[in-house]
């Protein structure tokens, strides 16, 4: 079955930095989605891209569906960008989610 | 407009009983999928659910079942529990099939001691 591969799998940075997070998959997909895990469980929103660019605020995505990868990237971290960052590709119907990487913005 | 919701958020079972967790989808929404998340396998897709039939499943035992109802509502199961079983239990759903964007609820949190 399709492989979905996150890196860095961890990442600590300080408050302000940048970061860009990367999503590869091994195989064409339907759509792409990149959530944001909060401490209690809550899996948020935060692109829907199957392909292209769209930027929300200090985030935005980029999905290159010829080369099989996306980027996350956000921007001026703050405290509260801390959490598990997880893309999720649909492939024959069904959601695969990579394993996260986990993100510690430290004040 | 309401989110997901899932009932019960925390639940305590032992070993052999069984489970059954709740979701309400988003109004308008007519799929359902439900996810298991756990430290050690990440998140693992157990089924979906589409007009009251189930679309796919993932690679789970006979133990795990599902259903959904006719006002888009669903409902997993997980009968004779094991302590594997542990895990955050999510739901999703989406306006069309699970290639739509998903928008997911808070989750179950399930113990089995």
């Amino acid at each position: 079955g399709i492989q979905v591969e996150q890196s860095p799998p961890d990442l600590i940075l300080q408050e302000g930095a940048n970061s860009t997070l990367r999503c590869n998959f091994s195989d064409s997909v339907n759509n792409l989605q990149w959530f944001h895990q909060n401490p209690w469980g809550q899996l948020i929103n935060l692109f829907y891209i199957p392909s292209g660019t769209k930027q929300n605020g200090r985030l935005s995505a980029t999905t290159v569906a010829t080369e099989r990868y996306s980027l996350l990237y956000i921007s001026s971290s703050q405290t509260t960008d801390s959490g598990v960052y997880f893309c999720a590709v649909n492939r024959d119907d069904k959601i695969i989610f990579g394993k996260g990487t986990r993100l510690h913005i430290l004040p | 407009k309401a989110g997901v919701t899932q009932t019960p958020r925390y639940l305590i079972k032992t070993r052999g009983q069984q489970v059954t967790l709740s979701c309400s989808p988003i109004s308008g929404h007519r799929s359902v999928s439900w996810y298991q998340q756990t430290p050690g396998q990440g998140l693992q897709f157990l089924f979906e659910y589409f007009s009251e039939t189930q679309r796919n499943k993932g690679n789970f035992p006979g133990r795990f079942s599902g259903r959904q109802f006719s006002n888009s509502r669903s409902e997993m199961n997980v009968s004779t529990l094991e302590l594997g079983d542990s895990a955050l239990y999510l739901c999703a759903s989406s306006w069309g099939l699970a290639d739509n964007e998903q928008f997911f609820g808070p989750g179950t949190r399930l113990t089995v001691l």
